[in-house]
């Protein structure tokens, strides 16, 4: 069964500084990694999608990266903002066909402080 | 097409009671997929359809739960006799029918059970 985890569960860091958030997965069998943003009581928004065949993705100032072998991810925010403040969540697709249901880690709560 | 929608955003219910949520997803996406978040988790695998076909369901989904996509456009989830522990935010996501496709959510039911 896989799981997903995510470290640290909370983060807090001072505007403008670069940080990264942490992924692990168990089972390396995946079709894809997707990084979503969830602001309180809102849905998720989609930030980045890895493709199991890729080592990373750049969106602005997001930068995420796949490291399948291992079972591994993290997503790099650079400059961050406080309108980066959120929770991010990380989840993994199997590979199994008709089954790519995600499934999530747990997230990382991120503040930045003016 | 402004994404995946959701109906209604709030619901407050007392225990026994049915309930019924509805998605809409993006226009072109075959694939609809229900999940429930509760307080500091990720989200979790109800169940997923591809067109009208309810193709996995989830131990979760206890036999008082039931979806529903009929013509394969928008899809249902009700909940009969409403108990305390259904209280949580339920997600619909789409995505298109093919591997490692980038799912995309809405905004989220969030159902309270009094």
């Amino acid at each position: 069964k896989q799981e997903v985890t995510q470290i640290p569960a909370a983060l807090s860091v001072p505007e403008g500084e670069n940080l990264v958030l942490n992924c692990s997965f168990t089972d390396s069998a995946i079709y894809n990694l997707q990084w979503f943003r969830q602001d309180p009581g809102k849905g998720l928004t989609s930030l980045l999608l890895i493709q199991s065949s890729q080592r990373e993705q750049t969106s602005g100032r997001l930068n995420a990266s796949l490291d399948k072998s291992s079972g591994r991810s993290t997503l790099y925010i650079a400059a961050s903002q406080p309108g980066d403040s959120a929770t991010y969540l990380c989840a993994v697709s199997g590979t199994n066909f008709g089954n790519e249901k995600l499934t999530f880690g747990t997230g990382t709560r991120l503040t930045i402080i003016p | 097409d402004t994404g995946v929608s959701q109906d209604p955003r709030h619901k407050i219910t007392k225990r026994g009671q049915n309930v019924t949520f509805r998605c809409d997803p993006i226009s072109e996406h075959n694939r609809l997929y229900w999940y429930r978040q509760t307080l500091g988790q990720g989200p979790e695998f109800l169940t997923y359809f591809q067109n009208e076909a309810q193709l996995e369901k989830s131990r979760l989904l206890s036999d008082r739960f039931s979806a529903e996509r009929p013509k394969g456009s928008f899809s249902t989830l009700e909940i009969q006799r409403t108990e305390q522990g259904d209280s949580a935010m339920y997600l619909c996501a789409s995505s298109l029918a093919w591997s490692g496709t980038e799912a995309f959510f809405g905004q989220g039911t969030r159902l309270t059970v009094v």
